[in-house]
Formats: C-alpha cells, structure tokens, sequence
C-alpha cells in the first residue's frame, strides 16, 4: 500500500530552466510533507518542508506547493543547476502524533540536470 | 559539527546469522529512527527511539530489534538474517519530542545478505 507515490521515475531538464517534481499522497492523515535529497553513497538530506496549514513554502530555489484537496505537491527548482542532479524524495508525517516521528516515503525521482 | 555517524558502513553476512548495526545521533539530539531502503524504493520507517524509549515501530518481522542508550545512540539488531533484508540501513535523528519534523539521516550500513 504505496501512500506516498513518486510516479516519474526520473526527469531530466536543462541547466538554467526548472524542474518540478510530483507527489501524490492517499493518507488524509498526513499534515507535515517534506523534502529530501539524496546524492549516491551519501544519507538523504533535508530540503524543505510544508505543513498542511499551507499552500506554498519558499527557500531560495526552492519551492514547494501543496493542494490538500488534490492530496498532491511539487517540488520546483528554480534555475535547474548541475548541482541540483540526484534522486529527490517526497514524504509525509503526521504531526498529530505526539513523539512520533514517523515519515512515509516515495519512491523517489532521479533529477538530471543538463549542462 | 558531526553528523550522524553510523557503523559499520559495509558489511556482508550470510543467511541465518545475526547482525548489529551502530548510530550516533548528532549532538543534543535525543531522538533516534531506523529506515531501510531496498534498491529502487523510498526509506521505509523501523523504529524511532526518543529518551531510550520507543516511540513508534514499522511493519517489520520481530526479527528487527532495536535500543536507545543513555548518551542517545542507539543499535538496531537483525536476527536470522534473509535474503531479503540485503538493503541500505538509515539512522536518523532529530531533536524530538514534538512530534514530526526534520530528520538528519546518516550516510547509512550497507548490508548484502548472501
């Protein structure tokens, strides 16, 4: 029982353009969603994050939106940098659960940035 | 600043045996999780340790066993090894106590089952 689907496998996008990554989630429980990246040989590392009391939280380049309704968000880069190429994770909490730290995980999404 | 160190960092066993695996949490962190990701999926959630007690367990066989020590690192133990346990083994750690939030992950044990 996939909660957290990441349904594009990978996305390649040209050096300066941007990248937008998708996730979809079933869980209406889940009010905390979060991003990761993560290189080869290394751990993920955390991104950005949103909780369900928003639609959009911004970091420099990054950005993501959420549309409870749809129980969807993306991730958008912008400008894509060669930097930006590794395998991006969505996932999901509920903060409603008291200590429980607990994150749900897609599939993830290999990023390829184009020189 | 150290992250979360995790050893060992490759190890190979074979079916049936046993195997311990080692996370130090990031300074003044009190929590503690164990992921494991298999080739081609997303990390998926084992255990999370919060002030040596356990906060929440995935759905994993009791083969998996895990503990949180008084300087807040914490071992996951793996009985009776299968083929399918060969996976990537995350620690992670927060500050904990509230709930979800951002979680520092370790650069994570390579375990091949043979």
């Amino acid at each position: 029982d996939q909660q957290v689907k990441q349904n594009s496998p990978s996305l390649s996008v040209q050096e300066g353009r941007i990248s937008i990554l998708n996730c979809d989630y079933t869980n209406s429980m889940f009010d905390y969603f979060l991003w990761y990246k993560k290189y080869p040989a290394e751990g993920p590392t955390f991104l950005i994050s949103i909780s369900s009391i928003k639609d959009k939280n911004e970091d420099g380049r990054f950005t993501v939106f959420l549309n409870k309704s749809a129980k969807h968000l993306s991730l958008h880069i912008v400008p894509s940098q060669p930097g930006d190429s590794a395998v991006y994770f969505c996932a999901a909490s509920g903060i409603s659960n008291f200590g429980n730290e607990k994150l749900t995980f897609g599939t993830g999404t290999r990023l390829t940035i184009i020189p | 600043d150290a992250g979360v160190t995790q050893s060992p960092t490759h190890l190979i066993k074979t079916r049936g045996q046993q195997v311990t695996l080692r996370c130090s949490p990031i300074s003044g962190h009190k929590s503690v999780s164990w992921y494991q990701q298999v080739l081609g999926q997303g990390p998926q959630f084992i255990f999370q340790y919060y002030e040596k007690e356990e906060r929440g367990r995935g759905n994993f066989p009791d083969r998996f066993s895990a503990r949180q020590f008084p300087n807040y690192s914490s071992e996951l133990n793996v009985n009776a090894l299968l083929l399918g346990d060969s996976a990537l083994y995350l620690c992670a750690s927060s500050l904990g106590g509230s709930g979800a939030g951002e979680l520092f992950f370790g650069e994570g044990s390579r375990l091949t089952v043979l």
